[in-house]
């Protein structure tokens, strides 16, 4: 099984309104990522969290805050949003090198 | 710098063979990632290579010189359902990181 979930699916947030992404995995991978793809272009990589600890922040504005409660979950809040803030916001997982699955997304729109 | 480069679209006929090619320049490498995306879903992985050669996997071939920082993706008996973006990625020395090329949209004609 190599499946990484993530809730919900699509999310349409006012620029005030504060709301959390959820994304799971029982994989027992050891490292999570936030990733961040707007229309046509490849993924660009937000956060790193490697054994629940924050090991990468790519620069990311603080109204972007991930959250690691356990080895299993990841969670990204959102607070204050712009318009250009929406995109698919994919996690995935990983235990070794050779690997990293991501989660189906959830569709952003910042409205 | 870190640099990825491959074709931005690339069109093939159903049934042949299409060859999508990757160059990266980059200050750290541990392995080379192709990933195929439809339109509106996740990337899906597709191969991973770190040493020189080439890895088949069915209809699907990678191959790696490192030395060249070359890859290229090998698709073979195309078919539709292949029509897709496919996404080259080198993972960085440390924690994961992938760094992801801007993709190449490939469109199957029957």
């Amino acid at each position: 099984d190599t499946e990484v979930t993530q809730t919900p699916k699509h999310l349409v947030m006012g620029m005030t309104n504060k709301k959390s992404l959820k994304c799971e995995q029982h994989m027992g991978h050891r490292a999570m990522y936030w990733y961040k793809q707007k229309a046509k272009k490849p993924p660009e990589l937000m956060f790193v969290y490697s054994y629940e600890k924050l090991s990468i922040n790519e620069s990311v504005p603080s109204r972007f805050s991930p959250e690691c409660p356990n080895s299993s979950l990841l969670n990204l809040h959102l607070h204050a949003l712009q318009p250009e803030d929406s995109a698919l916001y994919l996690c995935a997982s990983s235990q070794t090198v050779n690997e990293q699955y991501f989660g189906p997304g959830t569709r952003l729109t910042v409205t | 710098g870190q640099n990825i480069d491959q074709p931005t679209e690339m069109t093939a006929t159903e049934g042949a063979i299409v060859q999508i090619n990757c160059t990266y320049q980059t200050s750290g490498f541990n392995g080379l990632f192709w990933y195929q995306q439809h339109a509106g879903e996740a990337p899906t992985f597709l191969s991973y290579n770190v040493l020189d050669g080439l890895e088949e996997k069915g209809r699907f071939s990678s191959f790696l010189s490192r030395s060249k920082g070359y890859s290229y993706l090998l698709l073979k008996e195309l078919q539709m359902k292949d029509s897709a973006s496919y996404l080259c990625a080198v993972r960085d020395i440390g924690p994961g990181k992938l760094i992801f090329g801007q993709g190449t949209t490939l469109q199957v004609k029957p």
